[in-house]
């Protein structure tokens, strides 16, 4: 059963910390996204990549945020320092140009206290 | 750019009744429309898709969808919606950059009584 695979699940950090999301996607999806899901804002689009090359990020605040795909195997999302307000969901997604839908991740639930 | 208008934030229907679900879309070309299903602490799977053709669109679970052209609407529905069904219903248009990029409306939590 093929699935988006994200990692951790859960994470409670101090402000000032880096944290590090990680994201396995499809075993031959070649797009990557990334979203943040939060109350006031819903479901925003953070970044993502085609074959490993990011195409879009301007949804990414570029001065603590960044994405990288080391591999076509592994998608990162890095806050470095965290911030309260970075509180949300994360979602990790992928795709095909044949599949056309994106297949979602269950998601880190990110608190930072 | 592409957005995604689901004007009903919350939705209450007794189980058995019929089920609407409100979107409407704004894209400057010829859309590709997603109903995604989010249950409490998971990911969003997909309902149904509208890319061409039949504007009536059958989904999973017992879903269907109608593309309105004119209407600028994707609405979701359900003959007869059950316990399960509770849960948040996000509508998408998916802009081509490479690949189909899910734009998400605010999403409609449906909540389901006995």
């Amino acid at each position: 059963d093929a699935r988006v695979t994200q990692t951790p699940r859960h994470k409670v950090t101090e402000m000032g910390q880096e944290v590090t999301m990680r994201c396995q996607p499809i075993l031959g999806h070649n797009t990557v996204f990334w979203y943040r899901q939060t109350m006031m804002q819903g479901l925003e689009l953070l970044a993502y990549f085609r074959n490993r090359a990011p195409l879009d990020d301007s949804g990414m605040p570029k001065d603590r945020f960044s994405a990288e795909m080391p591999d076509a195997t592994l998608a990162t999302l890095k806050i470095q320092p965290s911030e309260p307000r970075d509180s949300a969901v994360y979602f990790c997604a992928s795709a095909t140009d044949e599949t056309t839908e994106a297949f979602f991740g269950q998601g880190t639930r990110l608190t930072v206290v | 750019a592409q957005s995604v208008t689901q004007p009903d934030i919350h939705i209450t229907v007794s189980e058995g009744a019929s089920l609407e679900l409100r979107c409407n879309y704004s894209y400057g070309a010829t859309p590709y429309l997603f109903w995604y299903v989010q249950s409490p602490g998971q990911g969003l799977q997909l309902l149904l898709k509208y890319f061409s053709g039949d504007t009536l669109v059958q989904g999973i679970k017992g879903f269907e969808a109608e593309f309105k052209r004119s209407q600028s609407s994707f609405n979701l529905r359900k003959p007869s919606v059950h316990w399960s069904d509770a849960a948040e219903y996000f509508c998408a248009v998916g802009a081509w950059g490479g690949s189909y990029i899910p734009t998400f409306g605010r999403g409609t939590s449906l909540i389901v009584h006995p």
